[in-house]
Parts: C-alpha cells; sequence; structure tokens
C-alpha cells in the first residue's frame, strides 16, 4: 500500500521566513495530494492540494509542487506569520483506484517567532 | 459554510465496552470516511463508505470496528469491545465524490471525538 514520509518533523522559523516542507509517496498510482493544517486540539483543515497533472500550484502565500518522476511534494509558505504556526500534514490519495482513502504523513510541527 | 459535525466531542468509556461515535457528513456528500489520531500522531485511515456499503478498510479496521448510516444524515463508527490501545481522536470526513470526478475530492473533516478508553 502507500506509505507517505515526511520531513522535517519540527520546524522552527523567524516571522517573515519561508518554509519548506517535503513529502515522498511509494505508489505511483496516487494522483491527488493535499496539505492539511492542524492546529492545536482543532480538526485537520484543507490549505492547498495538487493533483498529479498539474506541476505546481500557488495560493496567495502558499505553494505546493508535484515532481511525479523523483514521487515528491512539497509545501512552501512564503512571509510566514505567527498564525502559520501549527502542525502541517501532507497526504497522497489514488482517486479512481480506491474511494480516496487519505494516507497522511506523520506532520511538521511549524513554529513561527515573531 | 456547511460543515461535518461530530457528537459526542468526548467520550470516556470502560475497557470492553461498546462505543457509538456519530458524524453527520454534509449534505450533498456522497463518499464517507473514520480517520483516527492518536495524541500526538499522524492521521490514520480506517475506512470508507459509499452508497450504504464499504469502499475500503486499512488494517485497524478489524471485527470490533462497524460502521452503519442509519438514515439519509448520520454516519456511525461502532467499536464493539473497546481496548485501551482505541484511546485517540477520532475524525469522520466527507467529500462529493471519490473516485473519478477529481474536482470534488476535497475531504472536510469533522472537529473529532476523543474517545478515551479506561
Amino acid at each position: 500500500g502507500e506509505n507517505v514520509e515526511q520531513h522535517p518533523s519540527t520546524l522552527s522559523v523567524q516571522e517573515g521566513d519561508s518554509a519548506v516542507i517535503k513529502c515522498t509517496y511509494s505508489d505511483s498510482a496516487s494522483n491527488y495530494f493535499p496539505w492539511y493544517k492542524q492546529e492545536l486540539g482543532k480538526r485537520p483543515q484543507l490549505i492547498i492540494d495538487i493533483r498529479s497533472n498539474v506541476g505546481e500550484k500557488k495560493d496567495q502565500r502558499i505553494a505546493v509542487t508535484l515532481n511525479k518522476t523523483a514521487k515528491h511534494f512539497s509545501l512552501h509558505i512564503t512571509e510566514t506569520q505567527p498564525e502559520d504556526s501549527a502542525v502541517y500534514f501532507c497526504a497522497a490519495s489514488n482517486y479512481g483506484g480506491s474511494q480516496g482513502n487519505l494516507i497522511f504523513g506523520k506532520g511538521t510541527k511549524l513554529s513561527v517567532k515573531p | 459554510e456547511p460543515e461535518v459535525t461530530q457528537t459526542p466531542s468526548h467520550q470516556v468509556t470502560q475497557m470492553g465496552q461498546e462505543v457509538i461515535l456519530r458524524c453527520v457528513p454534509i449534505s450533498n456528500h456522497l463518499y464517507f470516511y473514520w480517520y483516527r489520531q492518536i495524541l500526538g500522531q499522524k492521521v490514520e485511515f480506517l475506512v470508507s463508505f459509499y452508497n450504504n456499503e464499504i469502499s475500503e478498510k486499512s488494517e485497524i479496521f478489524d471485527d470490533q470496528f462497524s460502521v452503519e448510516r442509519p438514515d439519509g444524515s448520520n454516519f456511525t463508527l461502532k467499536i464493539r469491545s473497546t481496548k485501551l490501545e482505541d484511546s485517540a481522536m477520532y475524525f469522520c470526513a466527507s467529500s462529493r465524490s471519490g473516485g473519478g470526478a477529481v474536482a470534488y475530492n476535497e475531504q472536510f473533516f469533522g472537529p473529532g471525538t476523543r474517545l478515551t478508553v479506561l
């Protein structure tokens, strides 16, 4: 089955700096890669996603890149703010081959210091 | 904006007892999921449900677990005989589509039920 590895497990940056979180996946059939932000004690919330027919997607300060050949994808947050502090999870899924269950990475705890 | 809701927010039970966790997915969604998250760990897939039957289940979802959609709005997860290691946050999620129509893949998560087994 699919396996998703995520690095780093913790990341501390100064406000205004950029943050990059990287994930790799094992199943070449995976075709949907969402990123979720989870604040302490709250539900995971989708912040951006990318599909396998796209190499990069951007939404304001957040961007995601996908390299299908290498089977890795990354989250980039620019101009970080203290409210970006949370745990970020990447996930992979195979829509079409399954009913879309998400396989998550272990998460990255991002701390943005003012 | 419609949201997935879950009840109760926190359930405390004795080992060996049965628990039922309840979810109300977003009304026009067709695919339903249960995930669990042990404290400080990653979110793990348990089961997906479509058209009144299980689509997929993980190794975690053994015979002690069952899911049901008893009416047009609720989606439940039952654990027949709880174990200490079942203590976790259980998230329900729903999406408009699960396969094929890629445009509606986004899964919306509920606020979770924290299950504590003593």
